[in-house]
Order: C-alpha cells, then sequence, then structure tokens
C-alpha cells in the first residue's frame, strides 16, 4: 500500500508570494492533518480536514488556509509569505474510523524556504 | 490542554546497551499517547501507541514503552540499541479537538545517538 504523498518536496518563495502545497493521503484514509516543523517552535499543528470538512484548526493566522476533496486528497496554501514561514510542512493520514483511536501516518514533508 | 514534555534533548547510549527516552504527560481524561521517529530529512515513522489495556506496549523496531498512570508517564525503551536507532524521536498525545477527531500535540524531541 502506498503512503502518503506530498508535492513539491522542495520549494523556494520570495516574501509576499503565495504558495499551494498538496497531500494524497494512504488509500481509505479520510482524516488529514497538517503540521509546521520549525527548530524553534517544533511540531505545531496547523489543521484537520475529515470528509471534506475542516475539522480542527490549530493556532495559526488567517493566512494558512486548506482544503480537502472529494477523493481525500488535500492542500494547504499560504498567501502573503513571511520569512517564519519558512519550515517543514509535513501531512499526515489516519483512517479516522469509529473507534477514534487510529495513528496517523506521515508524509515526507515539503520543505519551503522564503526568501 | 494536552502536553507531553521531553525532559532530555538528546539521550547518547553505546550500541548493545539499553536505552530509554523520557516522556510525561498531561491530560484532561484518558491519554492517547503515541511514539514517532524521524530520521533526517524524513517525515515521522509511527513506532507505538497507548489507548488502554496493558502498561508496556510493544511497537516497531523493537521498542517498547511503559505507560505509568501514577507518574503520567510514557517512557520509551529498547533492550539494545542499535546505531541505526540514532534519531529523533517525538511522543505525542491525541487531543480530539473542538471538533473532535484527531490532533497530536508533540513533545519537543529527543535526539537519540547510539555509539559504537
Amino acid at each position: 500500500k502506498a503512503g502518503v504523498t506530498q508535492t513539491p518536496r522542495y520549494l523556494i518563495k520570495t516574501r509576499g508570494q503565495q504558495v499551494t502545497l498538496s497531500c494524497s493521503p494512504i488509500s481509505g484514509h479520510r482524516s488529514v492533518s497538517w503540521y509546521q516543523q520549525t527548530p524553534g517552535q517544533g511540531l505545531q499543528f496547523l489543521f484537520e480536514y475529515f470528509s471534506e470538512t475542516q475539522r480542527n484548526k490549530g493556532n495559526f493566522p488567517g493566512r494558512f488556509s486548506g482544503r480537502q476533496f472529494s477523493n481525500s486528497r488535500s492542500e494547504m496554501n499560504v498567501s502573503t509569505l513571511e520569512l517564519g514561514d519558512s519550515a517543514l510542512y509535513l501531512c499526515a493520514s489516519s483512517l479516522a474510523d469509529s473507534t477514534g483511536y487510529n495513528e496517523q501516518f506521515f508524509g515526507p514533508g515539503t520543505r519551503l524556504t522564503v526568501l | 490542554a494536552q502536553s507531553v514534555a521531553q525532559p532530555e534533548d538528546q539521550v547518547n547510549v553505546a550500541e548493545g546497551n539499553p536505552l530509554t527516552v523520557k516522556c510525561t504527560y498531561s491530560v484532561s481524561g484518558n491519554p492517547y499517547l503515541f511514539w514517532y521517529v524521524q530520521y533526517p530529512n524524513r517525515g515521522l515513522q509511527f513506532l507505538l501507541k497507548y489507548i488502554t489495556g496493558d502498561n508496556l506496549v510493544k511497537g516497531s523496531y523493537g521498542f517498547e514503552a511503559e505507560f505509568n498512570k501514577s507518574q503520567t508517564s510514557f517512557h520509551l525503551k529498547k533492550p539494545s540499541a542499535l546505531v541505526s536507532d540514532s534519531a529523533l524521536y517525538f511522543c505525542a498525545v491525541r487531543d480530539r479537538g473542538a471538533g473532535g477527531g484527531n490532533k497530536l500535540t508533540f513533545g519537543t524531541g529527543t535526539q537519540l545517538k547510539v555509539e559504537l
């Protein structure tokens, strides 16, 4: 079974631009979550989507947004990029069955550098 | 709010010796705890989880973790370390969040270095 895939793997942008990152979950997984990883702040939760609806949101400004499509694929968008947005962005998918106990499986991440 | 603490930034151990990576948690309600490992330039790999049941949880690659409710700890252990175990280890607690569902709160990570 194929794992979580994220595209692109690397991105370089300049301040003020916007960027869109893509995530394809493991087949059959309906929950997709996004995390930001930086050396200073560690791993921080951005948002979770389930059945095309945002179910949870972390403490990030409105410049960070996302969506999920009917095939469970997800995208996140960051507008008006700032230097501090440079990070590894990780996507994770989960089976999200009725037990709620499922682990999340992570993709390799997209390394975003803002110049 | 849920939180986890990993008190050691780095743990050094000789190959063949047992290793322990510490984690303590603070949650309201029942804790759902996870360990993940991250190799350089890679995403996180799931190692094991505690939901309920036996306090000793066995996971991937020979790792296990001991849940201790009275000490609110969930330490990761392996009886005999390998050089290939050298990586960054994260403890996490699941928070259902206001909307239900999944949200992981991570510790700051512990760099494990296994030396020959």
